[in-house]
């Protein structure tokens, strides 16, 4: 059964610096693996899609990196910003499902 | 055009009551799904419906009862509603294969009281 985790689930950085959020899944074959963001009591937003065969995606200031062997990927945000303060979902896709990790809440402190 | 659209937005209704949830996607998806995100803000999945079939079923209560009339639209009923179903309820649509990017509609924010 595929299980997806996010460290740290919580986790507040001064504003301007560098951070990483971290996602770890059980089973490594998926298909793709999607970031999203969620604002408080807003819908999902999508930040990147890493296809399987790739093995990172950027955006901006963002870069989203995945290792499906070691079932790990990684999101990276540069130069934070307070409007980066979210939580961050990621999500494997896997035969008919999406499996969402439970997410990491990000704060920037500014 | 919003691609993958829920109505309504916010439903609050009374325990025992009977309600539903629209969802539309107006992408071409072959795959529709129902998402319950709890009040720690985990989301699970529900059911997965593809070209109108059910595929999943994620040992949700019979009370939910997910009906696709046509491969754009799934929709959510929910009969003798509780407390415990107060939720968000997030429809989906994707299209099965490596880098097809799966879309979520907004939410629909559902209070039983």
């Amino acid at each position: 059964k595929q299980e997806v985790t996010q460290i740290p689930a919580a986790l507040s950085v001064p504003e301007g610096e560098n951070l990483v959020l971290n996602c770890s899944f059980t089973d490594s074959a998926i298909y793709n693996l999607q970031w999203f963001r969620q604002d408080p009591g807003k819908g999902l937003t999508s930040l990147l899609l890493i296809q399987s065969s790739q093995r990172e995606q950027t955006s901006g200031r963002l870069n989203a990196s995945l290792d499906k062997s070691s079932g790990r990927s990684t999101l990276y945000i540069a130069a934070s910003q307070p409007g980066d303060s979210a939580t961050y979902l990621c999500a494997v896709y896997r035969d008919d499902k999406i499996i969402f990790g439970k997410g990491t809440r990000l704060h920037i402190l500014p | 055009d919003t691609a993958v659209s829920q109505t309504p937005k916010y439903l609050v209704t009374q325990m025992g009551n009977d309600k539903s949830i629209k969802c539309e996607q107006n992408l071409g998806h072959d795959t529709m799904y129902w998402y319950k995100q709890d009040s720690k803000k985990f989301l699970k999945i529900m059911f997965s419906y593809n070209n109108k079939e059910l595929i999943i079923n994620e040992t949700v209560p019979n009370r939910f009862s997910p009906k696709s009339p046509d491969k754009a639209h799934l929709n959510l009923h929910i009969n003798s509603l509780e407390l415990g179903d107060s939720a968000v309820y997030f429809c989906a649509s994707s299209q099965a294969g490596v880098g097809i990017e799966a879309f979520f509609g907004q939410g629909t924010r559902l209070t039983v009281v």
